[in-house]
C-alpha cells in the first residue's frame, strides 16, 4: 500500500530558529500533499495544500511566511516553520493522495516542541 | 454549525462489545466518506473508505452511509483493547481536493 514517510519524528527547537519537516511518498507519486496541525485532543486543522511545482495553497488564518512550503518533486514535500515561537509547538502531519486513488495515506507526524 | 459533527467521547466499553461510532454533517454535496484510526502521537490510518450511500465490511469493521439523514456510522465488533484509538469519521465531495474532519471519538476498551 501507499507509505507517506515524514521525518522527524520529534523535535525541539529554541525559540528563533526555523525547523524543516520532510514528507515523502516512498512507492507513489504524490501530485498533491496537505499539511496539518493538531493540538491536543483536537481534529486536524488544514494549514495549506502542496502542489508539485506549483505554490503552495494556504488555509485562511495560516501565515504563508511563517510556514514555507516547498514541493519540488513528485515524492517530496517539505514545510518549513521559520523563526519558530513556543506557541507554535505542537503536531503537524502530512498526507499525500494517490492519484485516482481517493484513499488519503497520511505520515506519522512531527511533534514539535519550541523552547 | 460544524460541517461535520462528532461526539469526541471518550466512549468506554468492556473488550468483546460492539461500538458504534458516528458523524452527522451538513453539506449535501459530500460522496466520499472515510474513517480514520489515530493512535496517541501518531498519524491517522484510514480504516474504511465509501462512496455514496450504503454498507461496507472489512473484518470486524463496518462502515454505514445514509445521506438521506447525513449520517455516517462505523461499527467494531468483538472490540480489543488494541482498538483503543481515536477515531476520525472524514469526508469529501466530487474532484474533492481538501478533506473535512470530524473532531475525533476516543475510545477506550477495557480488557
Amino acid at each position: 500500500g501507499a507509505v507517506v514517510s515524514q521525518h522527524p519524528s520529534r523535535v525541539i527547537c529554541k525559540s528563533g530558529t526555523s525547523v524543516k519537516i520532510e514528507c515523502r511518498s516512498l512507492d507513489f507519486q504524490a501530485t498533491t500533499m496537505f499539511w496539518y496541525r493538531q493540538f491536543p485532543k483536537q481534529s486536524l486543522m488544514l494549514m495549506a495544500t502542496s502542489n508539485e511545482g506549483s505554490k503552495a495553497t494556504y488555509e485562511q488564518g495560516v501565515e504563508k511566511d511563517k510556514f514555507l512550503i516547498n514541493h519540488a518533486s513528485l515524492t517530496l514535500s517539505t514545510l518549513t516553520v521559520t523563526s519558530a515561537h513556543p506557541e507554535d509547538s505542537s503536531f503537524y502531519i502530512c498526507s499525500a493522495r494517490v492519484r485516482n486513488d481517493y484513499g488519503y495515506t497520511f505520515g506519522s507526524g512531527t511533534r514539535l516542541t519550541v523552547v | 454549525q460544524k460541517e461535520v459533527e462528532q461526539d469526541p467521547g471518550p466512549l468506554s466499553v468492556p473488550e468483546g462489545a460492539i461500538v458504534s461510532l458516528n458523524c452527522t454533517y451538513s453539506n449535501s454535496a459530500f460522496q466520499y466518506f472515510m474513517w480514520y484510526r489515530q493512535y496517541s502521537r501518531k498519524g491517522p490510518e484510514l480504516l474504511m473508505y465509501t462512496y455514496s450511500s450504503g454498507n461496507k465490511e472489512d473484518g470486524r469493521f463496518t462502515a454505514q452511509v445514509d445521506k438521506s439523514s447525513k449520517y455516517i456510522s462505523l461499527f467494531i465488533r468483538d472490540s480489543q483493547p488494541s482498538d483503543s484509538a481515536t477515531y476520525l469519521c472524514a469526508m469529501g465531495n466530487t474532484g474533492f481536493q481538501k478533506l473535512v474532519f470530524g473532531t475525533g471519538t476516543r475510545l477506550l476498551v477495557s480488557p
